[in-house]
């Protein structure tokens, strides 16, 4: 069965950078586009952007230009995402999420990485 | 890119049936029909429940429907059940530099 098992909580201090990681199984992971998703505590969904597993191309959304990576690793089946320069406001739920078959969907989604961001 | 606007809140007694509503523009929800939505319980991480306007994965209830018209999209749970109580979330492709973009979450609460 599909699992996104993603790496435990995090605490960090502002200005720092966090790195979290997404290991997948079951599908065949360079056939399919992953995604990196966020969370604030009571808020809503917003989406960061997405790395084609195969070929490697990224797409970020252009609010976290410059302050994000993505990126994988073909022979763990392991997504990445990377964050610079956190802010108190960086503090969120972040999920990495497969894009199904047939695209612009996302099926299935990783339990979610809580990172905090305080001094 | 701003986000998909949704009505705050919806509530329904069960057994009826509830509408929610998710309004963008022709550059997302109405310039494609790849608008999914999404279900999520406290503490946990979002489930797709309708994708393509109005495809339902495999295991998803068919009290779950979704449709679309011009630049706002719907979706309609009939027969409202208890379990049915938690915050949704729309989402589309876009033709804009952020390719994609989510709804601001409407919560439903089952009276």
């Amino acid at each position: 069965q599909v699992q996104l098992v993603q790496s435990g909580p995090e605490v960090k201090e502002p200005g720092a950078s966090v790195k979290v990681s997404c290991k997948t199984s079951g599908f065949t992971f360079i056939d399919y586009h992953m995604h990196w998703v966020r969370q604030a505590p009571g808020q809503g969904l917003e989406w960061m952007g997405l790395i084609n597993a195969n070929s490697g191309t990224i797409d970020y959304a252009q609010i976290f230009e410059g302050r994000v990576t993505i990126t994988r690793d073909t022979s763990l089946n392991t997504v990445y995402l990377e964050l610079r320069t956190l802010r108190s406001d960086d503090t969120a739920v972040y999920y990495c999420v497969r894009e199904g078959d047939g695209y612009k969907k996302f099926d299935y989604w990783g339990q979610g990485n809580l990172v905090t961001v305080s001094s | 890119q701003s986000a998909l606007t949704q009505s705050a809140s919806v509530s329904g007694s069960p057994g009826q049936s509830i509408t929610i509503s998710c309004t963008g523009t022709n550059s997302d929800v109405g310039g494609y029909n790849y608008v999914s939505w999404y279900q999520q319980h406290p503490g946990k991480a979002p489930k797709l429940m309708i994708h393509d306007v109005s495809d339902r994965p495999s295991g998803v209830s068919n009290r779950f429907s979704g449709s679309k018209s011009g630049n706002t999209a719907s979706l309609t749970i009939a027969g409202l059940q208890a379990e049915d109580e938690a915050d949704y979330y729309c989402a589309s492709y876009t033709s804009t530099s952020t390719p994609y973009v989510f709804g601001t979450g409407t919560k439903v609460t089952v009276l």
